[in-house]
């Protein structure tokens, strides 16, 4: 997946713990997001940002913090994890809606909460 | 609200043809994509329809009709290596200046010898 960088891979959590999913891209898009996926339920869309200093709402976005600083970062944040959050994160960016543009994904974080 | 529906699974032989269909609701729609995604992987992209019709890349096509709220992802000549979750996904206006993409829950195909 070019240019998009999730870390960590993998992380175990135990319950109230905090932690920080990070995301980074060198394309220069406006566009991030992160996106949430369980068995049988599809990408599900948590947090997004069109640009530096703007963040909106998703599907899901109890329980994660966003900011986006800068227009290459975009980290997730778990305040007090639970188990419910145990799930398979994808942070994905693009250049601002235009036609035909396509959508990069990063390889994904499993998070486990204990 | 948004609302994309997909069959949840399909199963198909080596050489066939499959239709994998997507029906969506949703607000200001700005386009339909396809995924492609294996298991443990990210999704990977196939295609992007914004206009009515059918758009053919290789092996795959994919067609939308916006006034149906209706696309379809066809394979043809399908390989092994085919077998995966497909995705389909609304890129729609969610305020003034957002847009995201909308998923549904995905079909997983399986392709036999």
């Amino acid at each position: 997946n070019a240019g998009v960088t999730q870390t960590p891979k993998f992380q175990v959590l135990k319950t109230g713990q905090s932690m920080t999913l990070q995301c980074a891209q060198d394309m220069n898009h406006e566009y991030m997001s992160w996106y949430r996926q369980d068995p049988g339920m599809g990408l599900r869309l948590i947090h997004y940002s069109v640009g530096a200093g703007i963040t909106d709402q998703g599907e899901v976005p109890n329980g994660y913090n966003v900011s986006r600083s800068t227009t290459e970062d975009f980290p997730l944040r778990l305040l007090s994890a639970a188990p419910s959050q145990t799930s398979v994160y994808f942070c994905a960016s693009s250049s601002l809606p235009s036609s035909g543009n396509t959508i990069y994904f990063g390889e994904g974080s499993w998070l486990t909460v204990v | 609200g948004q609302n994309i529906d997909q069959p949840t699974e399909m199963t198909a032989t080596e050489g066939a043809i499959v239709q994998i269909n997507c029906t969506y609701q949703t607000s200001g729609f700005n386009g339909l994509f396809w995924y492609q995604q294996h298991a443990g992987e990210a999704p990977t992209f196939l295609s992007y329809n914004v206009l009515d019709g059918l758009e053919e890349k290789g092996r795959f096509s994919s067609f939308l009709s916006r006034s149906k709220g209706y696309s379809y992802l066809l394979l043809k000549e399908l390989q092994m290596k085919d077998s995966a979750s497909y995705l389909c996904a609304v890129r729609s206006l969610l305020n003034q200046a957002g847009t995201a993409l909308i998923f549904g829950k995905g079909t997983t195909l399986s392709v036999s010898s």
